[in-house]
């Protein structure tokens, strides 16, 4: 991966617990966004946070942003089976630049 | 809602041939993005361009060309193909300036044989 690392690689949980995945970037950035993709199929964009910051809720998602740690995580409440995928998060730098990805947590919910 | 367009969804080509892949922005996004995801990986930029012109380039191989038209669509060519090059190929545009979130395409997937 360009940038860091995510973890768990991989999380299998059951349906009704909350899932949480981590995110680690190398430097300084303008926004990090959270994307979902189902087996291989496409990005799906769910929530950015700016750099300045530090907690953001849509619907069951919760994002955080650590700057002094390069640090982010993602809340999934009450996971749904319908949450099965793929989670990536993303670093953007400079406004308009690239997506830096990290290496993505594959999420599988059992009903 | 118009959405980002990308043609075709699937290819098939033998290695050593050639690939052009096409990628329609939204109206009015002038910034156009080209993503590489190999099997099992996490999406990899390649390339973009704002206003017609290169704005940034990554890992793309030399084998690889791209370019943004007048009327603002893009096109990845992709010769001498390698067993390696097959991957699902994303663009994404944006008005740089005015958004944030890039918006994607479905996809092409590419696989050489």
């Amino acid at each position: 991966s360009q940038q860091g690392e995510e973890d768990p690689q991989a999380l299998s949980i059951q349906e009704g617990e909350n899932a949480t995945m981590n995110c680690s970037y190398k430097t300084s950035i303008n926004n990090l966004q959270w994307y979902r993709q189902n087996s291989g199929r496409g990005l799906v964009h769910l929530i950015l946070i700016r750099s300045n910051e530090r907690e953001k809720h849509s619907g069951r998602l919760r994002v955080t942003l650590d700057t002094s740690k390069k640090s982010s995580s993602l809340l999934i409440t009450a996971s749904r089976a319908a949450d099965t995928a793929s989670y990536f998060c993303a670093t953007v730098y400079n406004q308009g630049g690239k997506l830096i990805f990290g290496q993505g947590t594959e999420l599988s919910v059992k009903p | 809602a118009a959405g980002v367009i990308q043609s075709p969804r699937h290819l098939i080509k033998e290695k050593r041939e050639t690939a052009t892949l096409k990628c329609y922005p939204i109206p009015r996004h002038d910034t156009v993005y080209w993503y590489q995801q190999g099997p099992g990986q996490d999406p990899q930029f390649l390339i973009s361009f704002y206003e017609k012109m290169q704005s940034d380039k990554g890992s793309i191989p030399d084998r690889f060309s791209a370019q943004q038209f007048s009327d603002y669509h893009s096109e990845l060519n992709m010769s001498s193909l390698e067993l390696g090059d097959s991957a699902l190929y994303f663009c994404a545009s944006l008005i740089v300036g005015v958004q944030e979130t890039q918006y994607f395409g479905p996809g092409t997937r590419l696989l050489v044989l």
